[in-house]
């Protein structure tokens, strides 16, 4: 079975450091995954997704992420933070043959003035 | 064009009571999905609709809970007899397709059920 596991409920990093958000996943195929940003009382909205196709992924606000088959992760990096980066990160993975994605717990990103 | 919306956004409701949540998915979507998001639980999967078809109901945490969807279009997740513990913000994403595959979940805003 497909599942995802974040590293870390919280991190905080200083504004205009680097982000790190950590995700291992597991799959018996080759997953489709998925970084998802929840902004305060706000629903989801997709940052990246990675396909199969490049294995460095580029994303909306300035976020990428890298697939890396060898140590199944998909960690999500920014270079230099910024104050609007705050929000809860979801790492996911699709499990295609329930039609459905299965996400992660989720990181609270905190960034520091 | 309109993104997936939830109402209400807020519910206060008494222990014992039952509750409607309601959902309306980006016109076109096939496929709707709730969740559930408590507190350091990350996104429980719930329920997941294919038009009016509901292939997948593992996650529906006990029969208190129900949902159906009328005419390929708006949602209703329904909760008998609350919880204290089915307090939490309840979420609905719909898709073009089923998201099986590699499509994008597009969310609402959730609403926030408080049970007391």
């Amino acid at each position: 079975a497909q599942s995802v596991t974040q590293l870390g409920s919280h991190v905080s990093v200083s504004e205009g450091a680097l982000v790190l958000l950590r995700c291992n996943y597991s799959s018996s195929v080759p997953p489709y995954l998925f970084w998802y940003v929840q902004y305060p009382n706000q629903g989801l909205q997709l940052l990246l997704k990675y396909t199969s196709a490049a294995t460095l992924v580029k994303g909306i606000n300035g976020f990428e992420a890298e697939f890396k088959k060898s140590e199944t992760s998909f960690h999500l990096t920014k270079p230099s933070a910024h104050m609007s980066d705050a929000a809860e990160y979801f790492c996911a993975v699709s499990d295609r043959a329930a039609d459905k994605i299965i996400f992660g717990k989720g990181t609270r990103l905190h960034i520091l003035p | 064009g309109a993104g997936v919306s939830q109402s209400p956004s807020n519910k206060v409701t008494e222990k014992g009571k039952d509750v409607e949540l309601r959902c309306d998915p980006i016109s076109g979507h096939t496929a709707l999905y709730w969740y559930r998001q408590s507190l350091g639980q990350g996104l429980e999967f719930l329920i997941y609709f294919q038009g009016n078809s509901a292939p997948d109901k593992s996650g529906l945490p006990s029969d208190r809970f129900s949902a159906e969807r009328t005419g390929g279009s708006v949602s209703t997740l329904t909760i008998q007899r609350t919880q204290q513990e089915d307090s939490a913000v309840y979420l609905c994403a719909s898709s073009p397709r089923p998201s099986g595959g590699y499509n994008e979940q597009f969310f609402g805003p959730g609403t926030r059920l408080t049970v007391l």
